[in-house]
């Protein structure tokens, strides 16, 4: 059973185009979040919901727009795909607020071409 | 505001010997600390955590890490180097004030035979 799922694991698509990646956990956590891993490997919290309500917005463009349905799902819709977007995006989730150890995701590795 | 500092990008060591990854920390108030490891192609998994209780914190796999207050330090050992432990290693802070956990820039550890 995985904690924390993603679909999909891959991504490629053309500029422009809009996409989403699904996460979902069975862990009873909840606070959910979304990292994005650049080239080099530095990981970036963009979005962070707790019990469905968006606590953090790390000044990500309005481009993306994270969604969580409910506490155990945390979706994550992108428009207008740009080349920069491309990199690996990590879900993660943990059991309440103020840093807790965060359970991860095995990532989307998003190629825009 | 908090921020984790990796010192050395990359670091080698011949298998058998002494693994260090040093990590400094900046914190106005007691911190959480983690280290977590990401293996090619996965998500990060945890590999210990310190949150204020002992200050010499065991995690898996014979890793362990000190904490260091007078140093801001939380430095990452394991007595003997194994093949499997090739891979990337993150250290991360968060606090009771905080909803994320603030990663460092990750250090990759090459194992040579």
């Amino acid at each position: 059973d995985t904690a924390v799922s993603q679909t999909p694991k891959y991504l490629v698509t053309q500029m422009g185009n809009d996409k989403s990646i699904k996460c979902e956990q069975n862990l009873g956590h909840d606070t959910m979040y979304w990292y994005k891993q650049d080239s080099k490997k530095f990981l970036k919290i963009m979005f962070s919901y707790n019990n469905k309500e968006l606590i953090i917005n790390e000044t990500v463009p309005n481009r993306f727009s994270p969604k969580s349905p409910d506490k155990a799902h945390l979706n994550l819709h992108i428009n207008s795909l740009e080349l920069g977007d491309s990199a690996v995006y990590f879900c993660a989730s943990s059991f309440g607020r103020q840093g807790t150890e965060a359970f991860f995701g095995q990532g989307t590795r998003l190629t825009v071409v | 505001a908090q921020s984790v500092t990796q010192l050395g990008s990359h670091v080698s060591v011949s298998e058998g010997a002494l693994v260090l990854l040093r990590c400094n920390y900046s914190s106005s108030v007691p911190p959480y600390l983690f280290w977590y490891v990401q293996y090619p192609n996965q998500g990060l998994q945890l590999l210990l955590k310190y949150t204020s209780a002992a200050t010499l914190v065991k995690g898996i796999n014979g890793f362990e890490a000190e904490f260091k207050k007078s140093e801001t330090s939380f430095h990452l050992t394991k007595p003997s180097a194994h093949m499997s432990d090739a891979a990337e290693y993150f250290c991360a802070v968060s606090d009771l004030r905080d909803d994320k956990i603030i990663f460092g820039k990750g250090t990759r550890l090459h194992i040579l035979p």
